[in-house]
């Protein structure tokens, strides 16, 4: 079946430490997406990328990287530089022309 | 500015009774609309969308949106409520241009009480 697979689906991490969140999808998608959600803040957008070795900065990047080195691949890493990592993270895909996200069941990350 | 407004966080609706979830955008260009539906620790699943045309658009599990340009709104209905449709509702924006992602509303929580 065609979609979209996030892992680990829960994270734990220590405080200083790096952590990379996979997605990947098999939807031939151009488009991918990495939003962060957090109680009663609705869905931000963290990073997304249109085409392979390209992405743009959305409106809470920092402490935040991505690459695209494959259309079926999107990783998220969450580095030491993000003061608050605790949420739960979704990645989504899309045709390039903006339309309709397909999800993945997300991961949650947990810093302690 | 760019922008969603879900107003209501919270709604409690007996089974069986009507349902509105109300939503405002902000938005430069003519918008993509979007509802998605969100169950407790999962992704998000989309129930309709808007690009153009017949300003009533039907969705899935019963769903219906209206989309009104003079009021910036695109609210969301349901006639009859069922227990299964608790869960947590976004509304979200988006343009027909390269380069571009969704604008996403806070969401509104849904209950639906026996």
């Amino acid at each position: 079946d065609g979609g979209i697979t996030q892992s680990p689906k829960y994270l734990f991490r220590k405080e200083g430490q790096n952590v990379t969140l996979s997605c990947e999808q098999n939807l031939n998608h151009d488009a991918m997406y990495w939003y962060r959600q957090d109680p009663g803040q609705g869905l931000r957008l963290i990073y997304y990328s249109q085409i392979v070795n390209d992405f743009q900065k959305g409106d809470i990047a920092e402490g935040y990287s991505v690459s695209r080195e494959k259309k079926e691949s999107f990783p998220l890493t969450v580095t030491s530089a993000q003061k608050n990592p605790t949420a739960f993270y979704l990645c989504a895909s899309s045709i390039t022309r903006p339309g309709e996200l397909f999800f993945g069941e997300g991961s949650r990350l947990t810093v302690l | 500015a760019q922008s969603v407004t879900q107003p209501d966080i919270h709604i409690t609706v007996s089974e069986g009774a009507s349902l509105e979830l109300r939503c405002n955008y902000s938005y430069g260009a003519t918008p993509y609309l979007f509802w998605y539906v969100q169950s407790p620790g999962q992704g998000l699943q989309l129930l309709l969308k808007y690009f153009s045309g017949d300003t009533l658009v039907q969705g899935i599990k019963g769903f219906e949106a209206e989309f009104k340009r003079s009021q910036s709104s695109f609210n969301l209905r349901k006639p009859s409520v069922h227990w299964s449709d608790a869960a947590e509702y976004f509304c979200a924006v988006g343009a027909n241009q390269a380069g571009t992602a969704l604008i996403f509303g806070k969401g509104t929580t849904l209950s639906v009480s026996s």
